[in-house]
């Protein structure tokens, strides 16, 4: 089984609509993060939490929201879609920093189409 | 301001045909520098860590080589497996948490 998971791995919906996008990891690890990925863009982190009672903002965090349910479940919430949130959805883990990095581990993503 | 440019945008090699991918960074204190694979429709794979100038990793194929200013991928070799697109990223040593992702390579290779 995979260390972290996400769902849906596809979804299109419509302007306006609440969506949220799961992600779960058996990984262990603290961090958790949420990166949203666009052609020529390269990924652009939207939050990420350290630990169950942390939550950051990241460099893109306006019309999103997010849940941290669990050490290992982290929500992404789209409260009213918009078309140009339409992108390439990732969450990724990490363990508390070493001196020297932070290494970070991705799921499979979801395909996110706001019509 | 932090930034990291990866170039070229896409690289296309035939089987056999050995070549070098770049990042190029600037950044606040360098913690550590990353290489990883993806493949279409999947997230993207870790590779590589390298934390000062001068260090070089390798696994199978690749090598990953560090300078104060960028950080070269060389692909050796190259099979149609080989065939991803590479992204870099950095982490920064100053400020708290910070890691910044390039916009990636795309390498196609002909068999």
């Amino acid at each position: 089984d995979a260390d972290v998971t996400q769902t849906p791995r596809n979804r299109i919906t419509k302007t306006g609509k609440r969506i949220m996008l799961e992600c779960s990891q058996t990984k262990g690890h603290d961090r958790m993060y949420w990166y949203r990925q666009d052609p020529g863009l390269g990924l652009r982190l939207i939050y990420y939490s350290f630990d169950v009672k942390d939550i950051n903002k990241g460099e893109i965090s306006d019309g999103y929201s997010v849940s941290r349910q669990a050490q290992a479940k982290f929500s992404l919430s789209l409260e009213s879609a918009i078309p140009n949130q339409t992108a390439l959805y990732f969450c990724a883990t990490s363990s508390p920093p070493t001196l020297a990095t932070d290494t970070q581990y991705f799921g499979p993503g979801t395909r996110l189409t706001v019509l | 301001e932090d930034q990291v440019t990866q170039s070229p945008e896409a690289l296309r090699l035939q089987e056999g045909e050995s070549s070098s991918l770049n990042c190029s960074y600037t950044v606040s204190g360098l913690r550590g520098l990353f290489w990883y694979r993806q493949d279409p429709g999947k997230g993207p794979e870790f590779l590589f860590t390298l934390y000062s100038a001068g260090e070089e990793k390798e696994k199978e194929r690749l090598k990953a080589t560090l300078t104060k200013k960028e950080s070269f991928l060389h692909i050796t070799a190259p099979k149609p497996e080989d065939s991803a697109t590479y992204l870099c990223a950095v982490q920064a040593g100053t400020g708290g948490f910070k890691t910044i992702f390039g916009a990636g390579t795309r390498l196609f290779v002909k068999a």
